[in-house]
C-alpha cells in the first residue's frame, strides 16, 4: 500500500508568522521524500529534499521522522508571497515513477 | 523560463473530437512522463517513457495515447474523451528513471475541459 496523507487546510497564517504541516506516509521502507511547492493554476516545482538529517534552505527546514513515518516543513517569517500549495512526495522505490504525490496542504498568507 | 514546455495551456474539446497535447524538454533528461492532476486528487501518473520506450502504463484508457518519437518530445493524443477527464494534465521529465531521489521538472500544464 502507497499512501501519503496531508491536511488540506487551508492554513490561514499572518505574515511574519512561523507555521509547520506534516505529511505521513504508508510504507515503512520508502526510501526518498520531497516537498514540492505549486502555486494557483501553476505546475508543481521541488522545494527541497528531505535528508534523514534533516535540512534547511533559508526559510524552510525540512524534517524526517522514519519511526513514526512522517515528514514536515517549517516555514519561518512567512512572507506573502509563501502562499500556495505544498506537495509532500515519496518515493516507495524504484526509480523516479516510484514518486506518490499527496494531495497537498493549501496555505494563505494573510497580511 | 521552464526547461518543460507544454502546448496548448488551455483546451476545450467536445467528446467527439480527437485533440493531441504536446510537450518539450530542453534539459537533455532521459525520461518523460505525462500525469493527471483532478480536483481535490493527488497527480496521477499515466506513462512513463525512458530513452522513448514506454515503461510504464498505468491502467489508462486507451482513449489516451502517447506518443514519443525522441527523447525530447512527447504527445498525449486524445479521442472521445469523457466529461470526466477533464483536469490538468502535466508533462515532466528528469534526468533517468532509476534513481530513488530523482528529481521530476514539469510542464506549466494543459487545462482540459471535456464538453
Amino acid at each position: 500500500r502507497k499512501e501519503v496523507e496531508q491536511d488540506p487546510g487551508p492554513f490561514n497564517v499572518p505574515e511574519g508568522a512561523t507555521v509547520a504541516f506534516n505529511c505521513t506516509y504508508s510504507n515503512s521502507a520508502s526510501q526518498s521524500f520531497f516537498w514540492y511547492r505549486q502555486d494557483c493554476r501553476k505546475e508543481p516545482k521541488l522545494l527541497m529534499s528531505v535528508y534523514s538529517s534533516g535540512n534547511e534552505d533559508g526559510r524552510f527546514t525540512a524534517q524526517l521522522n522514519r519511526a513514526s513515518q512522517y515528514i514536515s516543513l517549517l516555514i519561518r517569517d512567512s512572507k506573502l508571497s509563501d502562499s500556495a500549495t505544498y506537495l509532500c512526495v515519496v518515493n516507495f522505490g524504484g526509480g523516479a515513477d516510484g514518486l506518490t504525490f499527496g494531495k497537498g496542504t493549501h496555505l494563505i498568507i494573510q497580511p | 523560463e521552464t526547461g518543460v514546455t507544454q502546448t496548448p495551456r488551455h483546451l476545450v474539446m467536445g467528446m467527439t473530437n480527437k485533440k493531441s497535447l504536446k510537450c518539450e524538454q530542453h534539459l537533455g533528461h532521459n525520461a518523460m512522463y505525462w500525469y493527471k492532476q483532478s480536483a481535490k486528487k493527488p497527480l496521477e501518473l499515466m506513462f512513463v517513457y525512458s530513452l522513448e520506450e514506454r515503461v510504464e502504463n498505468n491502467s489508462v484508457p486507451s482513449r489516451f495515447s502517447p506518443e514519443c518519437p525522441n527523447s525530447s518530445h512527447l504527445f498525449l493524443h486524445l479521442h472521445t474523451l469523457q466529461p470526466e477527464d477533464s483536469a490538468l494534465y502535466l508533462c515532466a521529465s528528469s534526468q533517468d528513471r532509476k534513481s530513488t531521489n530523482e528529481k521530476l521538472f514539469f510542464g506549466s500544464g494543459t487545462q482540459l475541459s471535456v464538453l
